[in-house]
């Protein structure tokens, strides 16, 4: 079982916006700012997509924003492209407690 | 471009041992946390260990403290996993990732471990 809660599946039409949430609590999401987001393909290494909550590393679209309420982080992905296609991961820091940094179990987002 | 490379992966047998190498390049490497994660067949990611700059803070997870080492040689721009008494469930895929304050802004492409008799 992961520290952090995903929906096991999201899913949107190309073009469309889907939003995809991960739930921790005051020790982890809620305690710090450092919330980031994984796109992973298949056979692929995970990707930064965001950081900081809601900070975009250099080459990644517009198109992916994060945000944060209380223990709930959330990643939106607007304007659906067929290759956003992937597993996303969130993860936290969470103290120098172990674990250091803790992952959602990973959404798999399809585009229909 | 930073880069991040993987070895010494490899079917190893219940108990055994295994060390992973990661050769950096592209970046300050002397300069930077790294971390090891990894990725058990079909299943999501879990955070391994992370390493200070100069090698003198360390932090792991649980289920591997007194298993396993991450180490690092700056001189090398390399960072290590030594893994000792290794289990069924530390088959997986392990990525060396450059690490910021808990974020993983670059991977590398993984390394598989598999231990099975």
């Amino acid at each position: 079982q992961s520290a952090l809660t995903q929906p096991p599946s999201a899913s949107g039409s190309p073009g469309q916006s889907v939003t995809i949430s991960c739930t921790g609590t005051s020790s982890d999401i809620g305690g710090y700012n450092y919330v980031s987001w994984y796109q992973q393909h298949p056979g692929k290494a995970p990707k930064l997509m965001i950081y900081e909550v809601s900070k975009r590393p250099s080459g990644v679209p517009d198109r992916f924003s994060g945000s944060k309420s209380g223990n709930t982080a959330s990643l939106t992905v607007s304007g659906l492209q067929a290759e956003d296609e992937a597993d996303y991961y969130c993860s936290s820091y969470a103290g120098s407690n172990n674990p250091y940094v803790v992952f959602g179990g990973g959404t798999k987002l399809t585009v229909l | 471009e930073v880069q991040l490379v993987e070895s010494g992966g490899g079917l190893v047998q219940p108990g055994g041992s295994l060390r992973l190498s990661c050769a950096a390049s592209g970046f300050t490497f002397s300069s930077f946390w790294m971390s090891w994660v990894r990725q058990a067949p079909g299943k999501g990611l879990e955070w391994v260990a992370n390493i200070k700059q100069d090698g003198n803070e360390k932090y792991y997870v649980d289920s591997v403290k007194g298993r396993f080492t991450i180490s690092r040689d700056n001189a090398k721009n390399s960072l290590y996993l030594q893994m000792n008494s290794l289990r069924a469930e530390d088959t997986a895929v392990y990525y060396c990732a450059r690490t910021l304050m808990a974020t993983l802004y670059y991977w590398g492409q993984g390394a598989l471990v598999t231990v099975s008799s």
